[in-house]
């Protein structure tokens, strides 16, 4: 695998479900991201971990919760979701958070569906 | 804050018609600039960057100027083709004392391009 890889691709979910999207990239990066992807809505920034330390939650809900093991796995666990939750979820990493042109690099993402 | 405003699409072409997406910013400091494209059912990738102003980005045949100026950094092509097709997003990061690490995403522009 090279890159950045998300599993699964497609998700379908029930609001009392507990679900994880897993992400891992293969480009020794040290700073890794989650975004959300909305129809018709600029992507928003969800969480960055730099060097496996959470830097920045943007007041996601707590219904979403991340988690970074090491520099190479992003977890984004799932519980007790609302139908808008529905949006594409993308992962990215780039070399560090703060450095100077910091090119992130994306993955394909995951569909959610909440019903 | 800082903002990125694109112009609203779809844009619809005809192959080898010329594109310009606009792209215009907000920001303190001296942001880096980009532009990033993404292809039905993949995650965003960088297409071009530049860092300071009067930079040229370029690549695949689409180019970006950084303007100062008049805050902006609009994609234009000389010749689209069909494969051009997909959602393209201009973003920015703030530089120097104003560096929050993070990327502000405009958004989006999606073109279509017809044989």
């Amino acid at each position: 695998e090279t890159g950045v890889t998300q599993t699964p691709r497609h998700l379908v979910m029930g609001m009392t479900n507990k679900k994880s999207l897993k992400c891992e990239q293969h480009l020794g990066h040290n700073a890794m991201y989650w975004y959300k992807q909305s129809a018709k809505k600029p992507l928003e920034l969800m969480f960055v971990y730099n060097f496996k330390e959470q830097t920045e939650n943007n007041s996601v809900p707590s219904r979403f919760s991340p988690e970074c093991p090491n520099s190479s796995h992003l977890f984004l666990h799932l519980h007790t979701l609302q139908p808008e939750d529905s949006a594409l979820y993308l992962c990215a990493s780039s070399q560090d958070f703060l450095a100077g042109n910091n090119e992130q690099f994306f993955g394909p993402g995951t569909r959610l569906t909440v019903l | 804050g800082d903002s990125v405003t694109q112009m609203e699409g779809p844009v619809t072409l005809s192959e080898e018609a010329f594109l310009t997406i606009n792209c215009t910013y907000t920001a303190t400091g001296y942001p880096s600039l980009f532009w990033y494209v993404q292809y039905p059912g993949e995650g965003l990738q960088l297409l071009l960057k530049a860092t300071k102003a009067d930079d040229k980005g370029s690549n695949k045949g689409f180019e970006a100027t950084y303007r100062k100026e008049t805050t902006s950094f609009h994609l234009e092509k000389g010749s689209v083709q069909v494969s051009d097709s997909a959602v393209y997003f201009c973003a920015l990061k703030s530089g120097g004392s104003s560096n929050t690490g993070k990327l502000i995403f405009g958004q989006g522009t999606t073109l279509q391009v017809k044989p």
